[in-house]
């Protein structure tokens, strides 16, 4: 069975900084891209990083770029998103998610609020 | 930026009837290898989102057949079937052709 476990959320002032992080299992980790999406509370979705198999190539937004960084660890089947100065618009959920977005974690809770 | 616009359904639907909702790119989502770059996700409340469709068309694993993709290159439609109490929830529409990765705004979906 694949599963996506996102951990490392939670409360952080503006300006500070955290890392998520997201375990699989149930399939071989290195030879699918991984994905972060996040949705704010009562809004839609929002893709938040992509990386491919070997986390030579990554991918963002506008509105995360040069501020957020996603990477991987094969040998750890994990996928890990540092999220560097923290706005109040980042407050959200953030799922992770595999491939073509076939499977999701049940999401964690960023919440950026002084 | 490709943007994805969704339509509402006239809600409630009464269970047992179809529904159909429609989303629309502002760039056809057809790539070079024939394949349309479109998928659908059901989100039901308190979970996170599933994936229904991708390719437009393609059944996700596990997915009931009462769930059907079509369209073109940029209008698409995702059909409900005789929908069912455990079809409640907002259905979202993505393009996957180019980043950045774009979804609608979702469309909700409710069952009288």
């Amino acid at each position: 069975e694949v599963q996506l476990v996102e951990t490392g959320g939670g409360l952080v002032q503006p300006g500070r900084s955290l890392k998520l992080s997201c375990v699989a299992s149930g399939f071989t980790f290195s030879s699918y891209w991984m994905y972060w999406i996040r949705q704010a509370p009562g809004k839609g979705l929002e893709w938040v990083s992509s990386i491919n198999t070997d986390g030579g190539s990554t991918y963002y937004p506008d509105s995360v770029k040069g501020r957020f960084t996603i990477s991987r660890d094969n040998a750890e089947n994990t996928v890990y998103l540092q999220m560097n100065s923290l706005r109040s618009e980042d407050t959200a959920t953030y799922y992770c998610a595999r491939g073509t977005m076939i499977n999701w974690g049940q999401g964690v809770m960023v919440t950026v609020s002084s | 930026d490709i943007v994805m616009t969704q339509g509402a359904l006239p809600n409630p639907v009464p269970s047992g009837e179809s529904a159909s909702i429609t989303c629309q790119s502002s760039k056809s989502l057809l790539h070079s290898n024939g394949k349309t770059y479109l998928n659908w996700y059901l989100q039901r409340p308190g979970q996170s989102p599933q994936l229904l469709i991708y390719w437009m068309s393609t059944r996700a694993s596990g997915v009931s057949d009462r769930f059907s993709g079509s369209g073109s290159g940029t209008d698409f439609t995702l059909k409900i079937s005789s929908v069912e109490a455990e079809d409640v929830g907002v259905y979202y529409c993505q393009q996957f052709l180019e980043y950045p990765l774009t979804f609608g705004s979702g469309t909700k979906l409710e069952i009288k």
